[in-house]
């Protein structure tokens, strides 16, 4: 089945420490995402990327960064600028043309905690 | 600058009910509206997607409206069931934004059997 797949489901971190979120899709699609999710407030762009090797900062870019290597892959390294990096995280892809290029598929989130 | 809200924050009905969840915005150029369904600790599920140019759209026992000019959007949901219990965003994609949604803060709905 396609989809997209996040990893690890759960995170923690200690204050300081750099973690890499992990985001893979079989989708075939050109357009990748990451949103950050906390309680009470609607998903905030933090990266997304068009095509391979190409990525723009969202809205909260800040204490993130990127890659985009392979078409298939979007990691998202939380580093330790990032001042509050407790939230749901939540990737996500669509394509660029075609019937669905405006729906977005999401996957399950990670969930990020710092102790 | 767009903002999305959505209210109520909350919604508690009996089975069986139809209800309405509301979703306004603050700049009317948009290119399109989607309605989602996240489950709790889960990633969101696309329940309905409305161009700019689309008045409705139907799936189901669902039914997005959309009125640009007024700046609202509404998901209707009929004969609600307990399995409709949810949270339900929803998002603009303002015209000239490159893939780039708008979320609102959604609205929590317990079906009560």
């Amino acid at each position: 089945d396609g989809g997209i797949t996040q990893s690890p489901k759960y995170l923690f971190r200690k204050e300081g420490q750099n973690v890499t979120l992990s985001c893979e899709q079989n989708l075939n699609h050109d357009a990748m995402y990451w949103y950050r999710q906390d309680p009470g407030q609607g998903l905030r762009l933090i990266y997304y990327s068009q095509i391979v090797n190409d990525f723009q900062k969202g809205d909260i870019a800040e204490g993130y960064s990127v890659s985009r290597e392979k078409k298939e892959s979007f990691p998202l390294t939380v580093t330790s600028a990032q001042k509050n990096p407790t939230a749901f995280y939540l990737c996500a892809s669509t394509p660029q043309q075609g019937s669905g290029a405006n729906v977005l598929t999401f996957g399950a989130g990670s969930r990020l905690t710092v102790l | 600058k767009q903002e999305v809200t959505q209210i109520p924050a909350a919604l508690s009905v009996p089975e069986g009910e139809n209800l309405v969840l509301n979703c306004s915005f603050t700049d009317s150029a948009i290119y399109n509206l989607q309605w989602f369904r996240q489950d709790p600790g889960k990633g969101l599920t696309s329940l309905l997607l409305i161009q700019s140019s689309q008045r409705e759209q139907t799936s189901g026992r669902l039914n997005a409206s959309l009125d640009k000019s007024s700046g609202r959007s509404t998901l209707y949901i009929a004969a609600s069931q307990p399995g409709d219990s949810a949270t339900y965003l929803c998002a603009v994609r303002t015209a000239g934004a490159t893939n780039k949604l708008i979320f609102g803060t959604g609205t929590l709905l317990a079906v009560q059997p």
